[in-house]
């Protein structure tokens, strides 16, 4: 079935570090592409998404490409702050009717002044 | 503007107890979900519904029980409550089609913590 992998945490960066957390995901057909981030004590609130090959998604200085060759969809942010420190979860929506997303299992980034 | 309203937010049981979890969303979404979160596991599907009257199994439904009675509530029922359930469980929304963020964007409640001693 569809799946999405991504790189384990936790990954600790410097204040305005360049940041990159890895996504690759298996499916058929042409599924949409998501990231949600998850701050400490919250639900998950979407983050940015891209619905076909070569969009790019981006939001808050975050961005992500849908790359059908690589099957990624891997996060950047070229400054991160403090207020960035959260839980990262790339996610797919299959391309067959109602099924729900898939997610990932999750990155902690924390951000220290 | 409430968006997911997940009730109650703590609470602690006794293995063997029975509980419902209940989800509220105000934003007129066909889909509603359940999902748990347990450290170093991500987010996994219990169970989820298309409809009002429509339910379906997730990823890990064991244990669980669900319905939607109405559009806007979706309820998770543990009917004999086990250690293995404590875990953060969330309630999600979403629109079938269209909407302002576009389909499938899921608008998440704030959780539910529950510890099954």
């Amino acid at each position: 079935g569809d799946s999405v992998t991504q790189m384990e945490g936790p990954v600790t960066l410097s204040e305005e570090a360049f940041l990159t957390i890895n996504c690759t995901y298996t499916a058929t057909g042409y599924p949409s592409l998501f990231w949600y981030v998850q701050y400490p004590g919250e639900g998950l609130q979407l983050l940015l998404k891209a619905t076909k090959a070569d969009d790019k998604g981006s939001n808050k200085g975050f961005e992500a490409t849908y790359r059908k060759e690589t099957t990624s969809f891997h996060l950047e942010k070229g400054s991160v702050q403090v207020s960035d420190s959260a839980v990262y979860f790339c996610a797919l929506k299959p391309d067959s009717g109602n099924t729900p997303l898939v997610f990932g299992k999750g990155t902690r980034l924390s951000v220290i002044a | 503007n409430a968006g997911v309203t997940q009730t109650p937010k703590f609470r602690v049981l006794k293995t063997g107890q029975s509980m419902t979890l209940l989800c509220a969303q105000d934003m007129n979404h066909e889909y509603m979900y359940w999902y748990r979160q347990d450290p170093g596991m991500g987010l996994r599907l219990i169970h989820y519904s298309v409809g009002e009257g429509t339910t379906a199994k997730g990823e890990v439904p064991d244990g669980y029980n669900v319905s939607r009675l109405k559009k806007q509530n979706f309820l998770l029922g543990l009917e004999s409550a086990a250690p293995s359930q404590t875990s953060v469980y969330f309630c999600a929304s979403s629109y079938s089609t269209g909407g302002p963020y576009g389909a499938n964007v899921l608008t998440f409640g704030a959780g539910s913590r529950l510890t099954v001693l």
